[in-house]
């Protein structure tokens, strides 16, 4: 099926390990997005891409880096994990002109 | 600064009754507004949108309501059944600049609705 595939969708981490985050779309789409879910605080942008080899900052970037590799893959690095960056990351994309996201499932990051 | 204010954090309803969710935002720059459903362990789903050129949207039994000049937007589910127990996320966008696509969201209100 079409859509936006994210993996893994489970990781634990010990403080100060890394990891990479990988997104990939095959709907052909311009933009990607990374987002953090945590309880009581909604979706909040880490980074973006409006094209590829474009990115930009979002709300939250601190302690994150990211790759657009190519049009279809958009992933997320922690180079040193914290505690803090325990949450749900979501990766999203939209088609040029269109309105809608498309997300992917989620990884659930604990970061102990 | 939270850019999209929704309330309540958490619903409960009878089935068969009316959801409401309200959000509110402050930039006027925002010229596109979304409703997101999210059931636990998914990422979340477009469900509606409106742009703020019409007061009100409805596709089945979810409506939104726009209100320009009181800068709010609310989410109405009539006849709420249990398969509409999830996350409900509203958000805004400004679709110009630098900040083309980038979508602001509303904190999330959890919806259980009772049999």
């Amino acid at each position: 099926n079409a859509g936006v595939t994210q993996t893994p969708k489970f990781q634990v981490l010990k403080t100060g390990q890394s990891m990479t985050l990988q997104c990939a779309q095959d709907m052909n789409h311009n933009s990607m997005y990374w987002y953090r879910q945590d309880p009581g605080m909604g979706l909040r942008l880490i980074y973006y891409s409006a094209s590829e080899g474009t990115t930009d900052k979002g709300e939250v970037p601190n302690g994150y880096n990211v790759s657009r590799l190519n049009k279809r893959e958009f992933s997320l690095r922690l180079e040193s994990a914290a505690p803090s960056q325990t949450s749900v990351y979501f990766c999203a994309s939209r088609g040029e002109g269109r309105d809608g996201y498309t997300f992917g499932s989620g990884t659930r990051l604990t970061v102990v | 600064q939270q850019q999209v204010k929704q309330s309540p954090q958490s619903l409960i309803v009878q089935k068969g009754g009316i959801s409401i969710i309200n959000c509110a935002y402050e930039n006027t720059a925002f010229d596109y507004f979304p409703w997101y459903q999210q059931f636990p362990g998914k990422g979340p789903a477009l469900l509606i949108a409106i742009r703020p050129d019409v007061s009100e949207k409805k596709e089945g039994r979810f409506t939104i309501s726009f209100n320009k000049s009181a800068k709010q937007f609310s989410l109405h589910i009539m006849d709420s059944q249990p398969g509409d127990s999830a996350t409900y996320f509203c958000a805004a966008r400004i679709d110009r600049g630098s900040t083309l696509g980038r979508l602001y969201f509303g904190r999330g209100t959890q919806l259980t609705v009772w049999p």
